[in-house]
């Protein structure tokens, strides 16, 4: 089946800890993109990818990293300098940027 | 600068009531796409049309239906005869005219539909 995977569903973290957040796909989709959702808000972007080994900040980039070593990956670094992470991170991937994306079932990241 | 509105925070129907979701969106791009998602309780965002700024058609597919206004600003989802299946969060988004890569999200409507 095609589609977007990402893990773990729940993670905890205590204050001062980086984490990694992981999105994979099989939809052999070029743009690749991280967005963070906060209770009653809509999505923000935080980094996004048209290729690999190139990436863009979004809006809200601070506190985050990126890598895109390969097509199908594009994992997201929480670093401690993000300083309310927790939150509902939606990783999404397009064929093209102005077509539809199709999105994960998302990482809910909590904060100890 | 972009931004999109949707003003019904929270919108309660009893079963088989139609029911219809406002956004209204600002841009001065002159080509933009805009979209529909769906976020059923599990969280993953569902696609449900896209649309282009020269396209002004609206569009029915079974139960939902679009109407797209460049007049007004507006691009309403209306739901006929709804269901319970068919609570969830709705979000209308709007992409960057230059820059297609980004999406700006309203904060979305949570419908609650009753049997």
């Amino acid at each position: 089946d095609g589609g977007i995977t990402q893990s773990p569903k729940y993670l905890f973290r205590k204050e001062g800890q980086n984490v990694t957040l992981s999105c994979e796909q099989n939809l052999n989709h070029d743009a690749m993109y991280w967005y963070r959702q906060d209770p009653g808000q809509g999505l923000r972007l935080i980094y996004y990818s048209q290729i690999v080994n190139d990436f863009q900040k979004g809006d809200i980039a601070e506190g985050y990293s990126v890598s895109r070593e390969k097509k199908e990956s594009f994992p997201l670094t929480v670093t401690s300098a993000q300083k309310n992470p927790t939150a509902f991170y939606l990783c999404a991937s397009s064929i093209v940027p102005h077509n539809e994306q199709f999105f994960g079932p998302g990482t809910r990241l909590t904060v100890l | 600068a972009q931004k999109v509105t949707q003003a019904q925070t929270e919108i309660s129907v009893v079963e088989k009531e139609d029911v219809t979701l406002d956004c209204v969106y600002e841009t001065r791009d002159t080509t933009y796409y805009l979209f529909w998602y769906k976020q059923p309780p599990s969280g993953e965002l569902v696609f449900l049309i896209r649309r282009n700024s020269f396209d002004e058609q609206n569009e029915i597919s079974g139960r939902y239906s679009w109407n797209f206004q460049k007049s007004t600003s507006s691009f309403n989802f209306t739901i006929t005869a709804s269901q319970v299946v068919d609570s969830a969060v709705y979000f209308c988004a709007l992409s960057d005219g230059y820059n297609f890569n980004k999406f700006y999200f309203g904060s979305g409507t949570k419908l609650n539909v009753k049997p």
